[in-house]
């Protein structure tokens, strides 16, 4: 059974640097057979796609967090992690990862997701 | 910035059919997907692609788009039908993704 589970620090400081990972059990990264993305929320903005990685390390990003944003992938421990910087506020959210997979030329989060990480910037 | 439209809320009856509705620019070039999420859980993913559906989803939930908008059809409401629906679309570069701000459907 697929599972993904984010880990990370739950409250930052304004202006510091969010570095959450997201660890799979039950698949390997380096299949290639799907991306690995995250989507955070908040009751401000509601779902928001932040990006996503292939496990060549081929990534897409929302222009909304371009400059801010980056993704990597370690397939030997089989995690991908999410790198925002800068931080305000305004990037309080619940940040969830999941498994994405493409078909018909296009890309989207599927299947399984992480159960979310409240994170506070305060 | 590209954004996609949704109605607010939607209510309906149990047994009832509830429509939800998502337009785009890009429509329909770009594929349409959507998305449940109830209180305190991840997204579930109901329908691909615009009308397809994952296994193990019931086939109450249906999907269709015609032009610029696209519909998510929930026959035969239940009552744990009741949650938050958001559709997911490409802009028309097809290079990211953006939600729609979201559909909450009430069983009345």
């Amino acid at each position: 059974q697929v599972q993904l589970q984010e880990s990370g620090p739950g409250l930052v400081k304004p202006s510091q640097t969010l570095l959450l990972s997201c660890n799979v059990s039950g698949d390997s990264i380096a299949g290639g057979d799907y991306l690995w993305g995250w989507v955070r929320q908040s009751p401000a903005k509601g779902l928001e796609w932040l990006g996503y990685i292939f496990d060549t390390g081929s990534t897409f990003y929302s222009p909304a967090f371009r400059g801010r944003l980056t993704m990597s992938v370690d397939t030997s421990k089989n995690q991908f992690s999410l790198r925002l910087t800068s931080l305000t506020a305004a990037d309080t959210a619940t940040y969830f990862c999941s498994r994405g997979a493409c078909g018909g030329g296009s890309c989207f989060p599927g299947d399984h997701w992480g159960r979310g990480m409240l994170v506070t910037v305060s | 910035s590209y954004e996609l439209t949704q109605p607010p809320s939607v209510s309906v009856f149990p047994g009832q059919t509830a429509r939800i509705t998502c337009s785009g620019d890009a429509f329909p070039q770009q594929y349409v997907y959507w998305y449940q999420q109830k209180p305190g859980q991840a997204p579930l993913l109901v329908i691909f692609r615009n009308t397809e559906r994952p296994s193990g989803i019931p086939e109450r939930f249906s999907g269709s788009s015609s032009g610029t908008t696209v519909t998510l059809t929930i026959a035969g409401v239940r009552a744990d039908d009741e949650a938050d629906y958001y559709c997911l679309s490409a802009d028309h570069s097809a290079t990211y993704k953006v939600f729609g701000p979201g559909t909450k459907v009430t069983v009345l």
